[in-house]
């Protein structure tokens, strides 16, 4: 069964270093995602981005992110100067249309000392 | 305001018996759709079950079920048969189908533990 991938699954770095979480979605989605959980808080939406550029983005989702579809298969997200409350759990998603269900990758946990 | 709300901190049911999950909802929008994804403790979302707001009925998958009530804008879960395998947070989350709208907003979560 097709899934999404993230690696790393755990990512330690130092505060002001620039992280990159990479995601392959699934291969006919159209529709990517980024979702963040702070350790026991809800899951909390970043950004989606449908052909080629970003369709939405929230609050969170700041000049210290960006994200990028690099080729046919990649989706990242960037975290520059990463800061102690970075520290979460961060998903990748993707869809097959802007209004069907979301399939996440694992997640990766990105820890920041 | 919020969006997905989610009462029921944590719960607890019997293996083999059914359980449950409330969610109510705040949209003006006539078009939406609404999810739950399990989270076991390995940390991943795992996508359950789905209902548009336009279905006439139910969602069923499997041993899951969405209980529907538009007037009332609940959408709880229902796990019937719990198994252990069933402990885990539980999320509600809803999509607004919108031109300038394209995300999951989720609840505060339930945690589930299923006990022999």
């Amino acid at each position: 069964e097709p899934e999404v991938t993230q690696t790393p699954s755990h990512q330690v770095t130092q505060m002001g270093q620039e992280v990159i979480l990479r995601c392959v979605p699934i291969s006919n989605h159209l529709y990517f995602y980024w979702y963040r959980q702070i350790l026991g808080q809800k899951v909390e939406f970043l950004v989606s981005f449908y052909n080629n550029e970003i369709s939405e983005k929230s609050e969170i989702f700041d000049d210290q992110f960006s994200v990028e579809r690099p080729d046919g298969s990649n989706f990242t997200l960037k975290i520059r100067s990463t800061k102690l409350e970075d520290s979460a759990m961060y998903f990748c998603a993707s869809s097959v249309g802007g209004g069907t269900e979301a399939f996440f990758g694992q997640g990766t946990r990105l820890t920041v000392v | 305001a919020q969006k997905i709300t989610q009462t029921q901190p944590g719960m607890f049911v019997q293996e083999k018996e059914a359980v449950t999950l409330d969610c109510t909802y705040d949209t003006s929008d006539p078009s939406y759709g609404l999810f739950w994804y399990k989270q076991p403790s390995s940390g991943e979302m795992i996508f359950l079950i789905y209902q548009g707001s336009y279905d006439q009925q139910n969602a069923t998958e499997g041993r899951y079920s969405l209980n529907f009530q538009k007037a009332r804008k609940s959408a709880n879960l229902v796990i019937s048969a719990s198994q252990l395998g069933d402990s885990a947070m539980y999320f509600c989350a809803m999509r607004e189908r919108s031109y300038n709208t394209d995300k999951l907003i989720f609840g505060t979560g339930t945690r589930l533990q299923v006990f022999p």
